[in-house]
């Protein structure tokens, strides 16, 4: 089963603008990561943020996260073309394993 | 320094029959975890070896088994495929930290078709 449900499902903007994507949780979490996925090919890690903080930059990303809400959102500034790509959020529960579970992903189009 | 490699990319298998998966991890990585995903859906856990036992596991048959080598390289065995097994099955690898905040290092997957 899936934890994460990431929204909207897709989203197209045009080169240059910001794009923010959510992800909701169900169950009580350790972290909270954010991977991106090119077609057809694995994924790539962007950013951890752990269930105590609140939010964490990488470059022109942004991640917050609201425990109370079980929600966290992805903010990706002045986008590029090479942003296209499926972005998902996956939860680790704890027990000390890495298991991770992710969500559907969005599906993210830069137009030039 | 190699990332993750898998092998093979791609693999065409008949129901019913079985088909082994290979991974290598990122040099310095310990663990390993394996993950199916089917077209437009997220990754869905398999399992994770670490010190060549499996040490967690995720909703999958017992149709789905592995192995982990002492160079920390690692197996997906599927045996009696059925048609809803055709997906991508990633690899990847971390450091077995125990404290789940090890990002994973994937690799690029196999992509399996079963006819």
């Amino acid at each position: 089963s899936q934890q994460g449900e990431e929204d909207p499902q897709a989203l197209s903007i045009q080169e240059g603008e910001n794009a923010t994507m959510n992800c909701s949780y169900k169950t009580s979490i350790n972290n909270l990561q954010w991977y991106r996925q090119n077609s057809g090919r694995g994924l790539v890690h962007l950013i951890l943020i752990r269930s105590n903080e609140r939010e964490k930059h990488s470059g022109r990303l942004r991640v917050t996260l609201d425990t109370s809400k079980k929600s966290s959102s992805l903010l990706i500034t002045a986008s590029r073309a090479a942003d296209t790509a499926s972005y998902f959020c996956a939860t680790a529960s704890g027990g000390g394993a890495d298991g991770l579970t992710f969500g559907k992903g969005t599906h993210l189009i830069i137009q030039p | 320094d190699a990332g993750v490699t898998q092998s093979p990319t791609h693999l065409i298998k008949t129901r019913g029959q079985q088909v082994t998966l290979r991974c290598s991890p990122k040099s310095g990585h310990d663990t390993v975890s394996w993950y199916q995903q089917a077209l437009g859906q997220g990754p869905q856990f398999i399992f994770q070896y670490y010190e060549e036992e499996e040490r967690q596991r995720g909703n999958f048959p017992d149709r789905f088994s592995g192995h982990q080598f002492p160079n920390y390289s690692s197996e997906l065995n599927v045996n009696a495929l059925l048609l809803g097994d055709s997906a991508l099955y990633l690899c990847a690898s971390s450091l077995g930290t125990g404290t789940g905040d090890s990002p994973l290092h994937f690799g690029n997957g196999t992509r399996l078709t079963v006819t």
